[in-house]
């Protein structure tokens, strides 16, 4: 699977966006991109994936370079309940166990 | 269910006693996954299930951890003799099948949180 790396951390404000970079250089053509974040104490929760086009749903947009080597998470008016931690993963969709592998991820610390 | 529970929520345990995790899926999905999380670390992968089945258990960190699944629904996960470095949050996560799981999402329960004193 593609290496991805992450900020360790970001500060936003609240009601601002917030925007989660992602750099995934060695990306092959069928891997998609994965966004998860964990709250503290609970388990990590699905944000959103994409292969190359732009994606939106109700939590956030993803944002992908037309090269495809990097990647932004949107979150348009962030909340003091989007603190958590980030976990961008590339994975190709197909049948060898399709589990994800967690980095370290990017702790975002929405502030007042 | 309405989402992956897991039990017990919290565990402590004395080091060398044995301990299961339980993991009820959301009713339905095929697939299911254990991770690990030790204290301000990031999520180690365990083991997944097709169905009953878990077609690669390499991620199991010594043959002390074992995992079954039952009726493609209810998975344990057994912890023998117990070691310090066990400690740590146990996850388990489904998804709807294991033909493609990745782009129906995974849906992760709260965890047991083992503590081996």
């Amino acid at each position: 699977d593609a290496k991805t790396t992450q900020p360790t951390s970001m500060d936003c404000a609240e009601g601002r966006a917030a925007n989660l970079p992602c750099n995934h250089s060695t990306i092959s053509g069928n891997e998609y991109v994965y966004w998860y974040r964990q709250i503290h104490s609970q388990g990590p929760q699905y944000i959103i994936h994409g292969l190359k086009n732009n994606e939106t749903n109700e939590m956030a947009s993803l944002i992908i370079t037309e090269d495809r080597k990097s990647s932004t998470l949107i979150l348009p008016h962030a909340t003091l309940r989007d603190t958590a931690v980030y976990y961008c993963i590339v994975r190709a969709n197909n049948n060898a166990g399709n589990m994800l592998t967690f980095g370290g991820g990017t702790r975002l610390m929405v502030k007042p | 269910g309405a989402g992956v529970s897991q039990s017990p929520s919290n565990k402590v345990t004395e080091k060398g006693k044995d301990v299961e995790l339980r993991c009820d899926p959301i009713s339905g999905h095929t697939a299911l996954y254990w991770y690990r999380q030790s204290l301000g670390q990031g999520l180690e992968f365990l083991i997944y299930f097709q169905g009953n089945s878990a077609p690669d258990k390499s991620g199991l960190p010594s043959d002390r951890f074992s995992a079954e699944r039952t009726g493609g629904s209810v998975s344990t996960l057994t912890i023998q003799r117990t070691q310090q470095e066990d400690s740590a949050v146990y996850l388990c996560a489904s998804s709807l099948t294991y033909q493609n799981p990745l782009y129906y999402g995974y849906t992760f329960g709260s965890g047991t949180r083992l503590t081996v004193v």
